[in-house]
Parts: structure tokens; sequence; C-alpha cells
């Protein structure tokens, strides 16, 4: 049974640029959630999903961000116009479909984004 | 303050050694508890899931926790080099999981 993917796993953008990070989850889950790590800080969260339905939210920066889990293919994790700040770790999570109160969350590799 | 603190370390101990690795959360509606062990440029792979106060036992690993001092542990028996890591803590109640500082372990050999 594959793992949470995500591709790719290292992107390169300059500023200004647009990128489009995407994750497979697990088989069998229907939940999924991006973390971001920046450079010596923890995991922080930023968006839950279920298909084709944004749960929360609550730690996507205001602009420039968006996620999406449709009903067919991979979430994609999207940042527009991307600058400095944005380098970092970005990590997909899926847990399985249930009870919100009960959610083991198993994580992809990461992709590593650079913004020169 | 922090919703989760966890001591960065770094922590060394040699090898055969037990490890205590300790999270404080000040959240009462926390429900569910985690460890993960993240080695460097790897994604977090979970260790140990609980959701009440006690222990829970998986080989080596033992996670233990208190929701009344607000306070959850892992410990490591027989520590090996291949544990040297960083170990994340993790709690949330709805979805999100607030992590941990992380705390890196080296066991020498």
């Amino acid at each position: 049974n594959a793992g949470v993917m995500q591709n790719p796993r290292h992107l390169v953008r300059r500023r200004g640029q647009e990128a489009r990070l995407r994750c497979s989850p697990m088989k069998g889950h229907s939940h999924v959630y991006w973390y971001r790590q920046l450079p010596e800080e923890g995991l922080k969260f930023m968006v839950y999903l279920q298909k084709e339905n944004i749960i929360d939210e609550s730690g996507m920066p205001k602009e420039r961000f968006s996620a999406e889990f449709p009903k067919e293919g991979p979430s994609i994790l999207r940042i527009q116009q991307v600058v400095r700040g944005d380098s970092a770790a970005y990590f997909c999570a899926s847990s399985p479909p249930g009870d919100v109160g009960y959610n083991e969350q198993f994580f992809g590799p990461g992709t590593r984004l650079t913004v020169l | 303050q922090k919703e989760v603190e966890q001591d960065p370390g770094p922590l060394s101990v040699p090898e055969g050694a037990i490890v205590s690795l300790n999270c404080t959360y000040s959240n009462s509606a926390f429900q569910y508890f985690m460890w993960y062990r993240q080695y460097s440029r790897k994604g977090p792979e979970l260790l140990m899931y609980t959701y009440s106060s006690g222990n829970k036992e998986d080989g080596r690993f033992t996670a233990q926790v208190d929701k009344s001092s607000k306070y959850i542990s892992l410990f490591i028996r027989d520590s090996q080099p291949s544990d040297s890591a960083t170990y994340l803590c993790a709690m949330g109640s709805a979805g999100k999981l607030i992590f941990g500082q992380g705390t890196t372990l080296q066991v020498k050999p």
C-alpha cells in the first residue's frame, strides 16, 4: 500500500512565479492536510480538505495561497507570485474517513520549495 | 505562550539508554496526541497515537498522556543509533494538528 505521495520533491521558482505542489493521499484516505515547515521552525498547519471541500483554512495566508482537493486527482497547493519568504518544506498528510475526533495523520516526503 | 511547548534539545545519550521526551500544552480541548519521528530532510513518521490519559506501549516506545497536567511523554527503551532523529509531539481536536518545536536526539554508539 503506497504511502502519501508528493511531487515534485524539489521545486525552484523565481520571485513572482507560481508554484504548484501536488499530493496524492494514501489509498482509502479522504482527508488531506497541508503543513509548512520553515527553516529552524516546527510544522505549521495550513489547510484541511476533504473531497471538493475546504474544512479548515485557518492556517493559510490570506493572499496568494490556495488549495483544492477535487473529486478526481491529487490535492493541489498553489502559491501565486512567490516571494523568498515562501521558501520552505511543504508537507501533505492524509487520514482515513471517519470521525475527525479519531485522526491518525500520515505524512508524505514533502516538497522543498526554493524561491530565488 | 505557545499552545505546545517542547524542549528543542539537543539531547545526546549513549546507546542502550532510556530516553524521555516531553511536551506540555495549554489547550484543554486537545483530544488526541501523537509522536512523530523525523529524519533530516524527510517527512514525519507516525510513531504513537493516543487519545486518552494513560500509557500506550509499542515495542521499545511508550507514550504517556496526563490530561490533568497537560503533559505528554515519549519513552524510548534500549535506544539505538538509528533512533537519532528529531522527535515531534503533536496534538489536535478537529482535524488540524499543533506541533511542538521538536527535540533533536542523538544516540551515540
